[in-house]
């Protein structure tokens, strides 16, 4: 079994609002990742998981924060964010550092 | 930092038609290479990957790519193309002991009936 789920698939959210996206895995890969998407354009990483600690934060803004709370989970929890935040949010995992990752279906995130 | 370049950003093909997806990237050292596909309003779906062995790499749904270690590139290939293999398709690079991936700017593959 090779899936990443996430939910929810698709989230509006007002500026003021605080929401979280959700990740689960259950390949016993022990590194997890959050992606964001804009349309057309390849993923950039956020922020990387392993071994359930913060690895690799890319200088993403405080409005994103991220929790580990197991070795299956991972969450994003999102706070104040701006217009421009709108995009798919993609979840991954991989098995060790240099190996493929796999994804989620993402959650399309929309902020008015 | 990895670059990776994907020579064409769209490649519009006939049903049943051959094609082909060029990658290229930069590095003086090993490399794990994969190919991901990405369907509208989906996630990416791993097709290939190369981490050692035979340079001619079989991945799902009828697509294949080739390592080419002195020209540093890994095209993907497949020799009839379905309506259904219409989607965004992602070059990525992680240069080994690395979290990241680097990825390609994508080619967009648009098949006609």
């Amino acid at each position: 079994d090779t899936e990443v789920t996430q939910t929810p698939k698709h989230l509006v959210m007002g500026m003021t609002n605080k929401k979280s996206l959700k990740c689960e895995q259950h390949m016993g890969h022990r590194a997890m990742y959050w992606y964001k998407q804009k349309a057309k354009k390849p993923p950039e990483l956020m922020f990387v998981y392993s071994y359930e600690k913060l690895s690799i934060n890319e200088s993403v803004p405080s409005r994103f924060s991220p929790e580990c709370p197991n070795s299956s989970l991972l969450n994003l929890h999102l706070h104040a964010l701006q217009p421009e935040d709108s995009a798919l949010y993609l979840c991954a995992s991989s098995q060790v550092q240099s190996g493929e990752q796999y994804f989620g279906p993402g959650t399309r995130l929309t902020v008015t | 930092a990895q670059s990776v370049t994907q020579l064409d950003s769209q490649v519009p093909v006939f049903e049943e038609a051959p094609v082909e997806l060029r990658c290229n990237y930069s590095s003086s050292v090993s490399v794990y290479l994969f190919w991901y596909v990405q369907y509208p309003n989906q996630g990416l779906q791993l097709l290939l990957k190369y981490l050692s062995g035979s340079t001619l790499v079989k991945g799902i749904n009828g697509f294949e790519a080739e390592f080419n270690k002195s020209q540093t590139s890994f095209h993907l290939r497949k020799p009839s193309v379905h309506i259904s293999d219409t989607a965004e398709y992602f070059c990525a690079v992680n240069p080994g002991n690395d979290y990241k991936l680097s990825f390609g700017a994508g080619t967009t593959v648009t098949v006609r009936a």
